[in-house]
């Protein structure tokens, strides 16, 4: 089957301009989840979605962070403006089913995003 | 645990040796555990999964091995292979915010195994 697609792979930009990635989630996934995953670190969960819906966006500094996933399939997450601690990657993963606990994440090959 | 610092633990293993990676987790209610594999330029890969209700599960050349009394999870991986070189990620399911059921994994910090042939 196809894996989690996710574009562009790379993205440079300066400090308080938008950005926006896109991601596509492996077919009949429920679940979508966005990460950042700082260079040196693991991936920080910042929003989940089940389906169309919002389960967890309790990590995402929604002053500058949007995230949407308008028909339960394909999801875009926003930053504006940007900040040069937002230099990261952007990291889209989906699971199987809605409410399934012990279910593997798969994941994209994220989003390089560089802040000048 | 949570992912702090920037300077991952490294561990080098000679080419066919076995390799053990090792993970502390935070939070005693943690029920499901992953393994990912993440080479640079990628996404983490999907390795093994164990749930809290297990203390050992086997893969093809991987174990994971979960120690609950003292929160210590464990990759073994057999006959390391030059394929094998990447950063390693455990990741533990805390019960999500909101939603019955959800899943939120923390990452640990990650484990890079460099292979010497």
């Amino acid at each position: 089957e196809a894996g989690v697609a996710q574009s562009p792979r790379y993205k440079i930009i300066e400090k308080r301009q938008s950005v926006a990635f896109w991601c596509n989630p492996i077919s009949g996934h429920a679940t979508l989840y966005w990460y950042q995953q700082i260079l040196g670190q693991g991936p920080k969960l910042l929003i989940q979605f089940q389906n169309n819906g919002v389960v967890d966006d309790s990590q995402l500094p929604k002053d500058r962070f949007s995230a949407e996933r308008l028909k339960g399939v394909d999801s875009t997450l926003k930053i504006q403006p940007a900040k040069l601690e937002d230099s990261a990657v952007y990291l889209c993963a989906s699971s199987l089913r809605p409410g399934a606990q012990n279910q593997p994440q798969h994941f994209g090959d994220g989003t390089r995003l560089s802040i000048l | 645990g949570e992912s702090v610092g920037l300077h991952l633990p490294t561990l080098s293993v000679q080419e066919g040796d076995n390799s053990i990676i090792n993970c502390a987790y935070s939070n005693s209610a943690s029920d499901y555990f992953i393994w990912y594999k993440q080479e640079s330029g990628k996404g983490p890969q999907f390795i093994i999964d164990i749930r809290s209700n297990m203390d050992k599960r086997q893969g093809q050349r991987v174990t994971v091995l979960l120690n609950k009394t003292v929160k210590h999870l464990s990759l073994q991986i057999a006959a390391t292979q030059p394929g094998d070189s990447a950063v390693y990620f455990c990741a533990e399911n805390m019960l999500g915010g909101g939603f019955q059921g959800a899943q939120k994994l923390v990452f640990g910090q990650g484990t890079r195994l460099t292979i010497n042939p």
